[in-house]
């Protein structure tokens, strides 16, 4: 079935880095932008940014400017986030998640999710 | 502005119904998607293109737009649609997607 597979926990140290992976499977990956999604311990989801299906074009939150990158390997339908410079703040959950628009109405939205990978920053 | 405003938390009687907004100068001009959220887990898409249900959301869930609102409907609603719902839209003059701040809804 459609269904996009995260990987596992981290614990980082502030000012390191983390990535986190995302394995599509039963569905043409290659087709599709992907997000990435994050949720602090009690808020709200708060969105990251997206790549194209190629890897080369990507957008992403002012607020993570500069920190944050997203790549994608299409040999292996894979999608990373990397997180650098990590503070308190950056701990939350963080998931992927498969974009699919239509132009007539104006229209994108989410789906699936991957289950979501904890990351926890602490020193 | 891609803010969306939601009102934080909502109740409902069991079997009654609710609608909960999301307010937005993008909606005016783009439609949103709502996701449904139960503690512990990841986020289910339950409504698309302002008005379209997935497959495997029951049809006591519904969506619509008027100017700079969007809403879900839920019609019935029972004790498993307890949940924080988040609406979502891309904003009209960045490639940026913003998420409301989601609301709480508590079936009484």
């Amino acid at each position: 079935q459609v269904q996009l597979a995260q990987s596992g926990a981290e614990v980082k140290k502030p000012g390191a880095s983390v990535n986190v992976s995302c394995k599509a499977s039963g569905y043409a990956f290659t087709n599709h932008w992907m997000h990435w999604v994050r949720q602090a311990p009690g808020q709200g989801l708060e969105w990251m940014g997206i790549i194209n299906p190629t890897g080369d074009i990507a957008f992403y939150a002012q607020n993570l400017q500069g920190r944050v990158t997203m790549t994608r390997d299409s040999s292996t339908n894979t999608v990373y986030m990397e997180l650098s410079s990590l503070r308190s703040e950056d701990t939350a959950v963080y998931y992927c998640a498969t974009d699919h628009s239509n132009s007539k109405p104006n229209a994108w939205w989410f789906d699936p999710w991957g289950q979501g990978t904890l990351v926890t920053v602490s020193s | 502005s891609s803010e969306l405003t939601q009102d934080p938390a909502v109740s409902v009687a069991l079997g009654q119904t609710i609608r909960i907004t999301c307010r937005g100068d993008s909606l005016r001009s783009y439609s949103a998607s709502w996701y449904q959220q139960k503690p512990g887990q990841a986020p289910l898409l339950v409504m698309y293109a302002t008005d379209n249900r997935p497959s495997a959301i029951p049809d006591r869930f519904s969506g619509s737009n008027s100017g700079n609102t969007a809403s879900l409907t839920i019609t019935g609603t029972q004790a498993e649609d307890e949940a924080d719902y988040y609406c979502n839209c891309r904003d009209t003059s960045s490639n940026y997607w913003a998420f409301g701040g989601g609301t709480r809804l508590t079936v009484l």
